[in-house]
């Protein structure tokens, strides 16, 4: 069966540090990989999507086959970064996002 | 409106009784989802409708949950003899077809006594 797994429920950064949230993968075929972020009071939304290779909000997340993994990174973090971080995984022919449990990213001043 | 919006959301009920949960899509969107998340835990799969076609139910735990939805507008998700494993946030999502990406609710947050 598919499975998300982001090892870190919490990760308390400094203000201007880099971050790395880390999530992998298990799926034997081609997977669709996204990172949806929930800052406080608001609700779920898609942050980014592997297909498009796009940097939002200074975050890249880069898709690893050999590792299955699609760890999400940011050079200097903000305090505005603060919030719940999930990652996702679509597989082929299916719709349905198969979900991690979640990493809460804390940027302290 | 100009976002997924769900009803109630807050529930709050004795063990055994039926709970009926409200999505209203955003207007255009053919696909709707319902996903659960348990406290602590990544948001679980339930079910999912495009279109006129046959639902995705693969992911409902158990036949105490049925959902429905009119057309491709809204859709309700009902909980029968309800049991305090089923306290969660219950969230909606809706697309545009074919792997676009999901826009979510808020949630209802669902409470069994």
């Amino acid at each position: 069966a598919q499975r998300v797994t982001q090892p870190e429920k919490l990760l308390s950064v400094f203000k201007g540090a880099p971050v790395e949230l880390k999530c992998n993968y298990s799926y034997s075929g081609s997977p669709e990989l996204f990172w949806y972020v929930q800052y406080s009071r608001q609700r779920l939304q898609l942050l980014l999507r592997h297909i498009s290779r796009e940097s939002i909000k200074g975050f890249t997340a880069d898709l690893n086959k050999g590792e299955t993994s699609f760890h999400l990174k940011k050079p200097f973090a903000q305090e505005e970064d603060s919030a719940m971080y999930y990652c996702a995984l679509r597989t082929t022919g299916f719709q349905k996002l198969v979900f991690g449990t979640g990493t809460r990213l804390l940027v302290s001043p | 409106g100009a976002g997924v919006s769900q009803s109630p959301s807050n529930k709050v009920t004795e063990k055994g009784k039926d709970v009926e949960l409200r999505c209203d899509p955003i207007s255009g969107h053919t696909a709707l989802y319902w996903y659960r998340q348990r406290l602590g835990q990544g948001l679980e799969f339930l079910i999912y409708f495009q279109g006129n076609s046959a639902p995705d139910k693969s992911g409902l735990p158990s036949d105490r949950f049925s959902a429905e939805r009119t057309g491709e507008s809204v859709s309700t998700l009902t909980i029968q003899r309800t049991q305090q494993e089923d306290s969660a946030v219950y969230l909606c999502a809706s697309s545009l077809p074919y792997g676009q990406p999901q826009h979510f609710g808020d949630g209802t947050r669902l409470s069994i006594l």
